[in-house]
């Protein structure tokens, strides 16, 4: 599969609890973004990998988000203290050149 | 804010064209205007992108006006599995974040 993977692809998680997220972007993609969908919205951007290099974050990326691109392969997105209103899709996306192509996302539901 | 504005929503018969508007009346020299769509539960899929010429691939066909403030997707003979959300953006040719509006929920009917 060439495509870009995420796991896992659902999360159920109750409040105040941490979790993880990783993508695997195509291998010859040097950039990596991070998306936010909540219902009924587009993707919202969060965040950008050049290589290892995080080089943008979103206002939206509070304290508690913290991205990773260890050796500039794949990605984690960690959530700490997690809140209902985290609950969202949370997209990976990896580029090379003009697009993108998207991972299927991983579901995050806060109870 | 997303620098696009679509209709929320359009139908279309199965078999016939699908025409899809976009407005980007503040569209700079050098972005190109991208469509991407989303079908339920799945991440967006790249479907064209164009800076001022007419472009067209295997999934459409991308009409970019020659005052670059609008454009239209176009889906050539639309069937059931196009249904789906679509996206028009504009961004640079950098990879720089895109900024993604609501879109235009299509729905495709037999």
């Amino acid at each position: 599969d060439t495509g870009v993977s995420q796991d896992p692809r659902h999360k159920i998680t109750k409040r105040g609890q941490n979790v993880t997220f990783r993508c695997d972007p195509i291998s010859e993609h040097n950039r990596l973004y991070w998306y936010r969908q909540t219902l009924g919205q587009g993707p919202e951007f969060l965040t950008y990998f050049q290589n290892e290099a995080q080089l943008e974050k979103s206002r939206l990326l509070s304290d508690r988000f913290s991205a990773e691109r260890p050796k500039g392969s794949f990605s984690t997105l960690e959530i700490q203290r997690t809140e209902q209103g985290d609950s969202a899709m949370y997209l990976c996306a990896s580029s090379r050149g003009t697009s993108y192509t998207f991972g299927s996302g991983t579901r995050l539901t806060v109870v | 804010d997303a620098k696009t504005t679509q209709p929320p929503s359009m139908d279309c018969a199965e078999g016939r064209a699908a025409n899809l508007p976009c407005n980007h009346s503040t569209i700079s020299g050098n972005e190109y205007v991208y469509w991407y769509r989303q079908i339920h539960s799945q991440g967006p899929q790249y479907i064209i992108h164009g800076l001022k010429n007419n472009e067209t691939n295997e999934m459409a066909s991308l009409i970019i006006t020659e005052d670059r403030k609008s454009s239209t997707l176009i889906l050539p003979h639309a069937t059931l599995r196009d249904t789906a959300v679509y996206y028009c953006i504009v961004g640079d040719n950098y990879g720089q974040n895109f900024v993604f509006g609501p879109g235009t929920r299509l729905s495709v009917l037999p």
